[in-house]
C-alpha cells in the first residue's frame, strides 16, 4: 500500500512564475491536508480539502495561493506569481477520516526553491 | 500566536538514557495531543497520541504525559537508541480538524 506520494520532490521556479505541487493521498482517504515548513519552524497548516470541497482554508494566504482536490486524480496546491518568501518544504498529509486523534499520514514533502 | 511551543530546539541524549521531550500549549480547547518523528528530507511520521481526558500514554519505548493544568506534555524514550535521532514535533488538535505545530525539537543520540 503506497504511502502518500508528492511530486516533485524538488521544484525551482524564478519569482513570478507559477508553481504547482501535486499530492496523491493513501488509497482509501478522502480527506488531504497541506502544511508549509520554513527553515528551522514547524509544520504550519494551509488547507484541509475533502473530495471536491475545502473544508478549512483559514492557513493560506489571501492571494496567490490556492488548492483543490478533484473528484478523480490528485490534490494540487497552486502557486501563482512566486516569491522568494515562498521557498519553503510543502508538506502533504491524508487520512481516511478524521475522527479525534486520528494521525494524519504525511508525504516526503515537495521542497520549492524560488530564485 | 504560537499556541503550541518547543522551548528546547535541540537535545542531547547518551544511548540507552532516558529521553525527555517537553511542550506547552496555550488553549485549552485542544482535544488531542501527538508526537511526530521527523527525518531529513522526509514527511513527519506518527509515534503517539494521547487524549485530553487522559494522563498518560504508553506505547513501547514511547510514553506521553498530560498535565492539563499545567498545559504542558512530555514525550519520554526510555531506553533512547541511535535511531531515535530526529526532529520531533508536538501537535494539537481542536474538533479533529487541522493540527497546530510546535517548532520542534532536535534530538540527537550518542553513542
Amino acid at each position: 500500500n503506497a504511502g502518500v506520494m508528492q511530486n516533485p520532490r524538488h521544484l525551482v521556479r524564478r519569482r513570478g512564475q507559477e508553481a504547482r505541487l501535486r499530492c496523491s493521498p493513501m488509497k482509501g482517504h478522502s480527506h488531504v491536508y497541506w502544511y508549509r515548513q520554513l527553515p528551522e519552524e514547524g509544520l504550519k497548516f494551509m488547507v484541509y480539502l475533502q473530495k471536491e470541497n475545502i473544508i478549512d482554508e483559514s492557513g493560506m494566504p489571501k492571494e496567490r495561493f490556492s488548492a483543490e482536490f478533484p473528484k478523480e486524480g490528485p490534490s494540487i496546491l497552486r502557486i501563482q506569481q512566486v516569491v522568494r518568501g515562498d521557498s519553503a518544504a510543502y508538506f502533504c498529509a491524508s487520512s481516511p477520516d478524521r475522527g479525534l486523534g486520528s494521525p494524519l499520514h504525511f508525504g516526503n514533502g515537495t521542497r520549492l526553491t524560488v530564485t | 500566536d504560537q499556541q503550541v511551543k518547543q522551548n528546547s530546539p535541540s537535545l542531547s541524549v547518551q544511548e540507552g538514557r532516558i529521553s525527555i521531550l517537553n511542550c506547552d500549549y496555550t488553549n485549552s480547547m485542544f482535544d488531542y495531543f501527538l508526537w511526530y518523528k521527523k527525518y531529513p528530507a522526509e514527511g513527519p511520521t506518527f509515534l503517539i497520541s494521547i487524549s485530553s481526558i487522559k494522563d498518560k500514554n504508553e506505547d513501547g519505548r514511547f510514553t506521553v504525559f498530560l498535565n492539563k493544568s499545567a498545559k504542558h506534555l512530555s514525550l519520554h524514550i526510555v531506553p533512547s537508541q541511535p535511531g531515535d535521532s530526529a526532529v520531533y514535533f508536538c501537535a494539537a488538535e481542536i474538533r479533529a480538524q487541522k493540527l497546530v505545530f510546535g517548532q520542534g525539537t532536535r534530538l540527537t543520540i550518542n553513542p
